[in-house]
């Protein structure tokens, strides 16, 4: 089983819709959970960052944790174009590590 | 000043080559991290820096040597490398490489080993 999984897409989303995007993790002690977005040949972009059980939004993004079901979602709402793009799950570990998930493709359809 | 930076953008070497990575932070951050990526993979840890000191090392090929010379840099030595070494390098750092910390990367250097 691998530490951090995630769909690997590619989610193909109308513009104007919601996309949601899903991670789960193995290890119970893990602390803290991060979105990246990863655009074709750049670097892994933060998006949000999520500490406690619940939902957090900032924008057009909401994340969602559930440490008792070791899950961790993303939501993007209105999907533009711009949003195609890979979103990586990242779980800091309880040994400090940053793990990450292999990536959902999003492909945002005008 | 949120930005990590990481020269060169671009290397190409042969395998007797000896090259070095380099990654710059002013944020004062005191971890930073060396990561590999392969194409449509995610990134691949391969050693971390905590207070200047090597924290995590992922089993990595004694050809490729981390140095974090102070708290702001962090270089990768490459020495005699293969063509599958080839692939994007990625630097990043964190406040303090625990709990709630989160990194942020620097924009890469894409590797090829001829």
């Amino acid at each position: 089983q691998k530490e951090v999984e995630q769909n690997s897409g590619p989610l193909s989303v109308p513009e104007g819709a919601i996309a949601s995007l899903n991670c789960t993790y193995s290890d119970r002690v893990s602390q803290s959970f991060f979105w990246y977005r990863q655009y074709s040949g750049k670097s892994p972009e933060l998006i949000m960052s999520i500490y406690s059980n619940g939902d957090k939004e900032d924008g057009r993004f909401t994340a969602q944790l559930n440490k008792a079901s070791q899950y961790v979602s993303l939501l993007i709402r209105d999907s533009q174009p711009s949003d195609s793009a890979t979103y990586l799950c990242a779980v800091r570990g309880g040994w400090g590590k940053f793990q990450f998930g292999a990536g959902t493709q999003v492909v945002v359809t005008p | 000043d949120t930005e990590v930076t990481q020269t060169p953008k671009h290397l190409v070497m042969g395998m007797t080559n000896k090259k070095s990575l380099k990654c710059e932070q002013h944020m004062g951050h005191r971890a930073m991290y060396w990561y590999k990526q392969k194409a449509k993979k995610p990134p691949e840890l391969m050693f971390v820096y905590s207070y200047e000191k090597l924290s995590i090392n992922e089993s990595v090929p004694s050809r490729f040597s981390p140095e974090c010379p102070n708290s702001s840099l962090l270089n990768l030595h490459l020495h005699a490398l293969q063509p599958e070494d080839s692939a994007l390098y990625l630097c990043a750092s964190s406040p303090h490489g625990t709990g709630e910390d989160t990194q942020y990367f620097g924009p890469g250097t894409r590797l090829t080993v001829l």
